[in-house]
């Protein structure tokens, strides 16, 4: 079984509202990672968030981490239509690797 | 220049026939992985080259091939295409190859089998 995974397979809100993806993972980690991908393109990653840090912003982009609970936000703010995309949380395994989760759909609608 | 570029973008192969797939890079990156995406999967790491070495996951180790004939190149070898490889494959790169390197995509390669 994956060892992140987002909490939900599809999602869509109206241009212009704040949306949150959230992602679970498994194992003791140091960093998580969001990644987006758009249609044509290969993934991005948006925003790294490390175990010692609970909040990480980027422009509209703000992603939380709960050690605790072993989860992940990530939220949107004033969407657009070209944050359409699926959206990854990668969570390290073992040294060198990351492993995805199978993505949340997002969709803006005009 | 923060791309990282894959050719070709569409591949249409034979059952049985070989594949081979490039990746290129020229942000002298330590580290080059391979992933295939199936819809609605998560991204599948099938190998990754840390500078000359080649680490291969342990269920995909018989069926993928690689090769890095220098820092930037690298590509993804099918010996004998079967249906199930039908899929996109994605090559990354990233600087170190760190757990929390960021890791720099391809547009992908989209691979049908037939």
């Amino acid at each position: 079984s994956q060892l992140a995974e987002e909490n939900l397979w599809a999602l869509s809100v109206h241009e212009g509202e704040s949306v949150t993806v959230n992602c679970s993972y498994k194992t003791s980690i140091t960093a998580l990672q969001w990644y987006r991908q758009k249609s044509g393109e290969g993934p991005a990653q948006l925003i790294l968030i490390r175990s010692n840090e609970r909040e990480k912003r980027n422009g509209r982009l703000r992603a939380t981490l709960d050690t605790s609970s072993q989860s992940s936000s990530l939220s949107i703010t004033a969407t657009r239509c070209e944050d359409t995309a699926v959206y990854f949380c990668a969570s390290n395994y073992g040294n060198e690797k990351i492993t995805f989760g199978a993505g949340t759909k997002l969709t803006i609608k005009p | 220049d923060t791309t990282v570029k894959q050719n070709p973008r569409y591949k249409l192969a034979r059952v049985g026939k070989p594949v081979n797939l490039i990746c290129s890079q020229t942000m002298n990156h330590d580290t080059m992985y391979w992933y295939q995406k199936k819809p609605n999967q998560a991204p599948k790491l099938l190998l990754f080259y840390y500078d000359k070495i080649l680490n291969r996951e342990a269920d995909t180790f018989e069926k993928f091939q690689s090769s890095r004939p220098n820092n930037s190149f690298c590509s993804l070898y099918i010996g004998s295409a079967g249906l199930e490889y039908s899929a996109m494959y994605l090559c990354a790169s990233s600087p170190t190859g760190g757990a929390q390197d960021t890791q720099y995509f391809g547009p992908g390669t989209r691979l049908l089998v037939l």
